[in-house]
């Protein structure tokens, strides 16, 4: 089953523009991390943040994480057409293994 | 190596017949974490090492698959009498401790296709 839930599943915007992905999840956590993918295969890591922070910068992206909602936010600023690609949240579960569950992702297409 | 290694990076095989993925993790990673994708989904959680063994394997679909991690460090993934469902690409993550508290570092996946 899978624990965090992207919205919204697609996303098409112009170059220059912000791009603003969002993911919801079930059980409480100790850290959510978002990792991108382009083309289907490997994930990268972009940024980890613990469930007693509530917002994290690094470059262009700032993420925000509200777990009174369950949620958290990805914001890509001044996109690029090399950001095109898939984006995922994934979460452990506080309290239980220590497994990272990823959400279905949202694709992002960044049109030069 | 630099990274996480998978090979092979494509597998066709038919369908009923045994197949092994293999995972070379960041050398000193102690964690290793097996997920598989299907198209347009996220990853599914398969199995994690910690070390030798198997921390939590809840994710393996069936008893047609097992894992391996004899000495701490390579990772086979194998999959006995396949089926078509079976295709789909089979990623392998390491990292330097537990996976929820730590950045994972993938390789590039198998993609597997049973014929």
């Amino acid at each position: 089953s899978q624990q965090g839930e992207e919205d919204p599943q697609a996303l098409s915007i112009q170059e220059g523009e912000n791009a603003t992905m969002n993911c919801s999840y079930k059980t409480s956590i100790n850290n959510l991390q978002w990792y991108r993918q382009n083309s289907g295969r490997g994930l990268v890591h972009l940024i980890l943040i613990r469930s007693n922070e509530r917002e994290k910068h690094s470059g262009r992206l700032r993420v925000t994480l509200d777990t009174s909602k369950k949620s958290s936010s990805l914001l890509i600023t001044a996109s690029r057409a090399a950001d095109t690609a898939s984006y995922f949240c994934a979460t452990d579960s506080q309290g239980g293994s220590e497994k990272l569950v990823f959400g279905k992702g949202t694709k992002l297409t960044v049109n030069p | 190596g630099a990274g996480v290694s998978q090979t092979p990076s494509n597998k066709v095989t038919e369908k009923g017949k045994y197949v092994e993925l293999r995972c070379d993790p960041i050398s000193g990673h102690t964690a290793l974490y097996w997920y598989r994708q299907s198209l347009g989904q996220g990853p599914e959680f398969l199995i994690y090492f910690q070390g030798t063994g198997a921390a939590d394997d809840s994710g393996l679909p069936n008893d047609r698959f097992f894992a391996v991690r004899p000495e701490g460090s390579v990772s086979t993934l194998k999959i006995q009498r396949t089926e078509r469902g079976d295709s789909a690409v089979y990623l392998c993550a390491s990292s330097p401790g537990a996976l929820g508290r730590e950045e994972a570092f993938f390789g590039q996946g198998t993609r597997l296709t049973v014929v």
